[in-house]
């Protein structure tokens, strides 16, 4: 089956740092999404993206389809303490199910 | 408009018993999804139901099965349980059948096993 590789596993960063992570596929994917996962709490859609290349901002975040559709990135300006959880990146090719990569952990250092 | 709600919250079993685990989607949602969350493996697809039938399964052993009724909740039974089972499930409903990203997600149920 299709994998989904994140980097990095885990990110200890200052406030008001920017973050970025990325995800890569084994394989193509016609749809990327990111979910966040705040602790003790279910993962809950940030951003959707549907074509390759495509650039899209929620915010402070921004995120984008790569162009080989074999990839995506995800990136957070000016983080706050409420940006702390997991941030998930999840895939989707055909009529088949969301794949999810093994997530980031984001820390942030008072 | 409430969430998916999940119950119970946290659950701990020993080995060799069973487990039933609820879920009540968004309301008009017909979609329920169920995912197995593990510090080492992350999200992992169960299984989804859409209109009381199972229309896709994940990789894991027949222990786990699933149902949804009329009114669209959901649950999931695990038998005879081992260590490894140890984990968060979680649920997931959507309005549409397939190829549907907007998933909404319950808190999820602490399943440990001793």
């Amino acid at each position: 089956g299709q994998q989904l590789n994140q980097s990095p596993q885990s990110m200890f960063i200052q406030e008001g740092e920017d973050v970025s992570m990325n995800c890569t596929s084994s394989s193509i994917f016609n749809t990327w999404l990111w979910y966040k996962q705040d602790p003790g709490e279910g993962p809950v859609l940030l951003i959707a993206l549907y074509k390759a290349g495509e650039l899209t901002s929620n915010g402070r975040l921004t995120a984008q389809f790569g162009t080989t559709r074999k990839d995506s990135f995800l990136n957070i300006s000016a983080s706050i303490p409420s940006d702390v959880g997991i941030y998930f990146c999840a895939g989707i090719f055909g009529n088949e199910k969301l794949t999810f990569g093994t997530g980031t952990r984001l820390t942030i250092i008072p | 408009k409430a969430g998916v709600t999940q119950t119970p919250r946290y659950l701990i079993k020993t080995r060799g018993q069973q487990v039933t685990l609820s879920c009540s989607p968004i309301s008009g949602h017909r979609s329920v999804s169920w995912y197995q969350q593990t510090p080492g493996q992350g999200l992992q697809f169960l299984f989804e139901y859409f209109s009381e039938t199972q229309r896709n399964k994940g990789n894991f052993p027949g222990r786990f099965s699933g149902r949804q009724f009329s009114n669209s909740r959901s649950e999931m039974n695990v038998s005879t349980l081992e260590l490894g089972d140890s984990a968060l499930y979680l649920c997931a409903s959507s309005i549409q059948a397939t190829r549907d990203e907007k998933l909404f997600f319950g808190s999820g149920t602490q399943l440990s096993v001793l």
